[in-house]
């Protein structure tokens, strides 16, 4: 059971740089959650998928883009990448809606330079 | 006073101890609640779903006191294993959106 899978797990970038964080899950899950988690902030949802087809901002949204590119697939993207964006991002999905439990990828850990 | 608080700890106790941790919330219309349990470097993992007549699983004994608006994590007979920071999360509702709020954990450590 693979359940969530983040790529890549660790990445540097330098400031400007553009990249993609790609979350798959396998669970049939209907919704999909983008999280960053940065010490003494707790995890801030950055964007969500309440479905296939439908994207919405969370807490944290500016920076960052996403793309629900099908029921399995939600990807997260910075297209200019800053400093203030170093931290563990987290994919999480459940099988609809935010109140149900979320089963959570293993984390991609990104440092901007 | 912030949406979801819990005491950040650490809370160091002995193997065998029995240790509770609170969370508090401010949203007196929140429906669901859970801990997540997260170890260092990991992604959090669900530990168990708050009921409203509280519920068991195992050690763990999670409550709910909707009156004074907090929810209670009980670890009973701790394990070195139980070490980890414990995430409490509640749902809100703003409108027509529901989200959850995460409460920026509990570290727990148990010592031999």
């Amino acid at each position: 059971n693979a359940g969530v899978t983040q790529t890549p797990k660790f990445q540097v970038l330098k400031t400007g740089q553009s990249m993609t964080l790609q979350c798959a899950q396998d669970m049939n899950h209907n919704s999909m959650y983008w999280y960053r988690q940065d010490p003494g902030m707790g995890l801030r949802l950055i964007y969500y998928s309440a479905s296939e087809g439908t994207t919405d901002k969370g807490e944290v949204p500016n920076g960052y883009n996403v793309s629900r590119l099908n029921k399995r697939e939600f990807s997260l993207r910075l297209e200019s990448a800053a400093p203030s964006q170093t931290s563990v991002y987290f994919c999480a999905s459940t099988h609809a809606g935010p109140d149900q439990p979320q089963h959570f990828g293993d984390g991609t850990r990104l440092s901007i330079l | 006073r912030k949406e979801v608080e819990q005491d950040p700890g650490p809370f160091n106790v002995p193997e065998g101890a029995t240790v509770a941790f609170n969370c508090t919330y401010s949203n007196s219309a929140s429906q669901s609640f859970f801990w997540y349990r997260q170890d260092c470097r990991k992604e959090p993992k669900l530990l168990m779903s708050v009921y409203s007549s509280g519920n068991e699983d195992g050690r763990f004994t999670a409550q709910l006191n909707r009156a004074s608006q907090y929810i209670s994590l009980l670890i009973r007979d701790s394990k070195l294993s139980d070490s980890a920071t414990y995430l409490c999360v509640v749902n809100t509702h703003a409108g027509n959106n529901r989200k959850l709020i995460w409460g920026l954990g509990t570290s727990l450590a148990v010592n031999p």
